[in-house]
């Protein structure tokens, strides 16, 4: 059972354009993780949202935690090449380590 | 560099042979976890362990696959009997508490001819 649902899976926009991407879960999470994975590396740490709600900007990245600590977005303005990658979400709380990272959304950003 | 260090970074065993995989967590961090990812697709969670402790093997195959941490030296993740199916990128992450906030190496990534 896949417990984090993200969505889109592949996305490949035009430099300058804006994408939203989501992670969607049944459970309630004490706080969420966004990775972001270039090819031949491994998944680094963006943010951790943690408050219901709770909204977090990181330059032009823009993460926002669901109210019900259920979900999250990931909102991105005026993408770059440089934003291309595999964006992880992963949420922690009780048995945190079990709860698989989702399949992630590769995103591919064409200059 | 303080953070997670894996080795080696590529790894290429015939059938039968055996993989070693190291990882020295980051500075300060106790506990270290392995996951498993084929191409195009997520993480899959294989194995959590502290210092001297595995807490929850629960994702790792139960034949050929082991894991250990010991109070000195490097975690290592041991596959025996390498068969093709194992061919992909092994990452160990490692965090200061069970907070969720984990830090990755840079992977192993483990070829069977």
């Amino acid at each position: 059972t896949q417990l984090l649902e993200q969505s889109p899976q592949f996305l490949s926009i035009q430099e300058g354009e804006n994408l939203t991407v989501y992670c969607n879960s049944s459970s309630v999470f004490s706080s969420l993780q966004w990775y972001r994975q270039e090819p031949g590396e491994g998944p680094v740490l963006l943010v951790t949202v943690v408050t219901g709600g709770e909204v977090k900007k990181l330059k032009r990245l823009t993460f926002q935690f669901g109210d019900a600590r259920k979900d999250s977005s990931l909102h991105i303005t005026a993408a770059q090449p440089g934003d291309t990658g595999l964006y992880l979400c992963f949420g922690a709380g009780g048995s945190n380590y079990k709860l698989t990272f989702g399949k992630g959304t590769l995103l591919t950003v064409n200059p | 560099n303080a953070g997670v260090m894996q080795n080696p970074r590529h790894l290429v065993r015939r059938r039968g042979q055996e993989a070693r995989l190291r990882c020295s967590p980051m500075k300060g961090h106790s506990h270290v976890y392995w996951y498993r990812q084929l191409p195009e697709e997520g993480l899959k969670f294989m194995v959590y362990l502290q210092k001297e402790n595995i807490i929850d093997e629960s994702g790792m195959p139960k034949e050929r696959f082991s894991a250990e941490f010991p109070k000195e030296g490097p975690s290592i993740l041991r596959i025996q009997q390498v068969v093709r199916g194992d061919s992909a990128a092994y990452f160990c992450a490692s965090s200061g508490q069970n907070t969720g906030e984990l830090f990755f190496g840079e992977g192993s990534r483990l070829t069977v001819l």
